[in-house]
């Protein structure tokens, strides 16, 4: 079946510092994977994707390699802003294009000054 | 651009009423609406897929007779949860995609609370 997994928070990193979210994912065939984020009040937003492995998703400084060999599409970012807290989810989509979204239970990030 | 909102953000009703969702997308079309629900600390799951002017598509174990859905035109789905009970208490989802782009756009959620 298909399933994400991603750890769990909630995540406190002080301004500046470095961010890794683990997401490792199970699914049949080959899946497209996606981070979303959730800022407070707001629904959630495409933050990046990536639809083949080895394939870098990136933006806003934001980074997560597709790795198929570990099954994990890992979230990184080399240095947090206040403005990064909220809500990250993993997800997964069986095939490009396909209406089904498989997601994580969703990490919360809090960034102190 | 590519905004959807959900009203009401939160509702509390007494058990054994109606209670009714809509999902609106500001400024694009949206040929395809989703409903997920999502637990305490657990995943938003697909409850159904709706396509303007056709009947919703449930995902398996979601009671239709239970969970209305309408999507009568390219900016507005409807869920209505039809004699709620505590247990229907849940954050909802809705999102929305335009026709050709397969990208989902979310609402910021509804949280029911059936008393």
């Amino acid at each position: 079946g298909n399933s994400v997994t991603q750890m769990e928070g909630p995540v406190t990193l002080s301004e500046e510092a470095f961010l890794t979210i683990n997401c490792t994912y199970t699914a049949t065939g080959y899946p497209s994977l996606f981070w979303y984020v959730q800022y407070p009040g707001e629904g959630l937003q495409l933050l990046l994707k990536a639809t083949k492995a080895d394939d870098k998703g990136s933006n806003k400084g934001f980074e997560a390699t597709y790795r198929k060999e570990t099954t994990s599409f890992h979230l990184e970012k080399g240095s947090v802003q206040v403005s990064d807290s909220a809500v990250y989810f993993c997800a997964l989509s069986p095939q490009t294009g396909a209406n089904n979204l498989f997601f994580g239970t969703g990490t919360r990030l809090t960034v102190i000054p | 651009g590519a905004v959807v909102s959900q009203h009401p953000s939160r509702v509390i009703c007494k058990s054994g009423t109606s209670v009714k969702i809509e999902c609106r997308s500001l400024d694009f079309q949206a040929t395809t609406m989703f409903w997920y629900r999502q637990f305490p600390k657990k995943s938003l799951m697909l409850m159904a897929t709706s396509n303007e002017g056709s009947k919703a598509t449930y995902e398996q174990g979601v009671e239709k007779d239970k969970f209305l859905i309408n999507h009568a035109s390219l900016t507005l789905s409807t869920l209505t949860v039809t004699s709620a009970h505590p247990e229907d208490s849940s954050f909802y989802i809705c999102s929305a995609r335009a026709s050709g782009i397969s990208e989902q756009y979310f609402g910021p959620g509804t949280r029911l609370t059936v008393t």
